[in-house]
């Protein structure tokens, strides 16, 4: 049984540019979450989807945008790339029976 | 607002030994659940264990077990015989609303504490 997977592992991106991170749920959960984790720090949640809508977001601005597709995967956007949005990316699905994560995202803004 | 916090940045045990990451947290809702999750160098958070607020026991998973204390506000997760391979980040986390009743909300993490097991 196939967990989270997210593409790619690794990103480099200069400042300004934009960014589209992708996340596979596990098979069965149908609702997507993603966080920002910036070095030395817990993840913070930026938003979730479920049924292909947005239901809950955190503190981040609008430059950061996702979406949902109809088979539960889901897209990460960030546009006007910041040197401080170099941080590693989770994906995380989830149903009644809890979360799980993927190994994420390592993005890096020079 | 939820907030949890962990106030060791850094543990060292020796292999064999038990240790006891502290966890506190702060909420008003009636209703949560507790995480706790581990976070080797690769990335991943893998899921350790889960207390939810109306659990009357305690949670244990094999060599981990939480010591739920819900007066304090404290959700400590105890690792018995450490072993080498538990080195890595270890993080507390909490969610508005039992699991049972609820799909899965926004977690909220703590700063995390680092375990480092000495052989």
């Amino acid at each position: 049984d196939a967990g989270v997977t997210q593409s790619p592992t690794h990103l480099i991106k200069t400042r300004g540019q934009q960014v589209t991170l992708r996340c596979s749920p596990k098979s069965g959960h149908d609702t997507v979450s993603w966080y920002q984790q910036a070095l030395g720090q817990g993840p913070q949640f930026i938003f979730q989807y479920y049924e292909e809508e947005e239901r809950q977001r955190g503190n981040f601005p609008d430059r950061f945008s996702g979406h949902q597709f109809p088979n539960y995967s889901s897209e990460l956007n960030v546009n006007a790339l910041l040197l401080g949005d170099s941080a590693l990316y989770l994906c995380a699905s989830s149903w009644s029976g809890g979360y799980t994560f993927g190994s994420g995202t390592r993005l890096t803004v020079v | 607002a939820q907030k949890i916090t962990q106030t060791q940045p850094g543990m060292f045990v020796q292999e064999k030994e038990a240790v006891t990451l502290d966890c506190t947290y702060d909420t008003s809702d009636p209703s949560y659940g507790l995480f706790w999750y581990k976070q080797p160098s690769s990335g991943e958070m893998i899921f350790l264990i889960y207390q939810g607020s109306y659990d009357q026991q305690n949670a244990t998973e094999g060599r981990y077990s939480l010591n739920f204390q819900k007066a304090r506000k404290s959700a400590n997760l105890v690792i018995s015989a450490s072993q080498l391979g538990d080195s890595a980040m270890y993080f507390c986390a909490m969610r508005g609303g039992d699991m049972i009743y609820n799909q899965g909300g926004k977690l909220i993490f703590g700063q995390g504490t680092e375990l480092s097991v000495k052989p």
